[in-house]
């Protein structure tokens, strides 16, 4: 049972808005949050994290939120270009021991496609 | 420039036959993950490798999967006898964590995967 989910496989939006990527999660244990960045034909590259005593992680054009209580967390992308069109993985850990520091659980991803 | 490698790029294969991936991670990390990346799982652990010793594979189907760090500079994923529902992309990644200070979470960087087909 994948404990990360991202229910929205594909998101379009137009160059210049707000891109936001959802992510829902089920274990209360997980304490620490990243974005991943993938293109095709390459590896996912690390974006942003944010640890569960903050709510909210800015850089630059990417902002992650945090909503514990909702186990949701979503990523902002303001203003959306075209190249930031890729698939976004979201990732959980949580600090339950010193073997589990590290190991992450991620969602399926989803797709965004910015339009010129 | 510091990356992950892995080979081969890609793989086509026959049902029942043995495949090897490699992956060499980046000098001086000393944590190694296996990743497979299906449509409908995305991104899910395999195997993980701290210091070259395996300290989780519960995400690895036993029977036939084995992952394996000969040496810091290399491990390995094998699958014997591969299968049609094995085709996806594997992915290696490595981090460095150090002691004493487990308590900080830090980058996973990833290879550029092997595309596995098995026919």
């Amino acid at each position: 049972d994948q404990q990360v989910k991202q229910n929205s496989p594909s998101l379009s939006v137009q160059e210049g808005r707000i891109s936001i990527l959802n992510c829902d999660y089920t274990n209360s244990m997980f304490d620490y949050f990243l974005w991943y960045k993938k293109y095709p034909a390459e590896g996912p590259t690390f974006l942003i994290s944010i640890s569960s005593i903050k709510d909210k992680n800015e850089d630059g054009r990417f902002t992650v939120f945090l909503n514990k209580s909702a186990k949701h967390l979503s990523l902002h992308i303001v203003p959306s270009q075209p190249g930031d069109s890729a698939v976004y993985f979201c990732a959980a850990s949580a600090s339950g021991g010193i073997d589990n520091f590290n190991k992450f659980y991620f969602g399926s991803g989803t797709k965004l496609n910015v339009k010129p | 420039d510091a990356r992950v490698t892995q080979t081969p790029r890609d793989k086509v294969t026959e049902m029942g036959q043995e495949v090897t991936m490699r992956c060499q991670p980046i000098l001086g990390h000393n944590t190694v993950f296996w990743y497979r990346q299906t449509m409908m799982q995305g991104l899910e652990l395999l195997a993980y490798f701290r210091n070259r010793a395996p300290l989780d594979d519960s995400g690895m189907p036993k029977d036939r999967f084995s992952a394996e760090m000969p040496d810091a500079t290399l491990a390995t994923l094998k699958i014997q006898p591969s299968e049609p529902r094995d085709s996806a992309v594997y992915f290696c990644a490595s981090g460095l964590v150090t002691p004493p200070d487990y308590f900080s979470y830090n980058e996973q960087f990833f290879g550029p995967g092997t595309r596995l087909t098995v026919l």
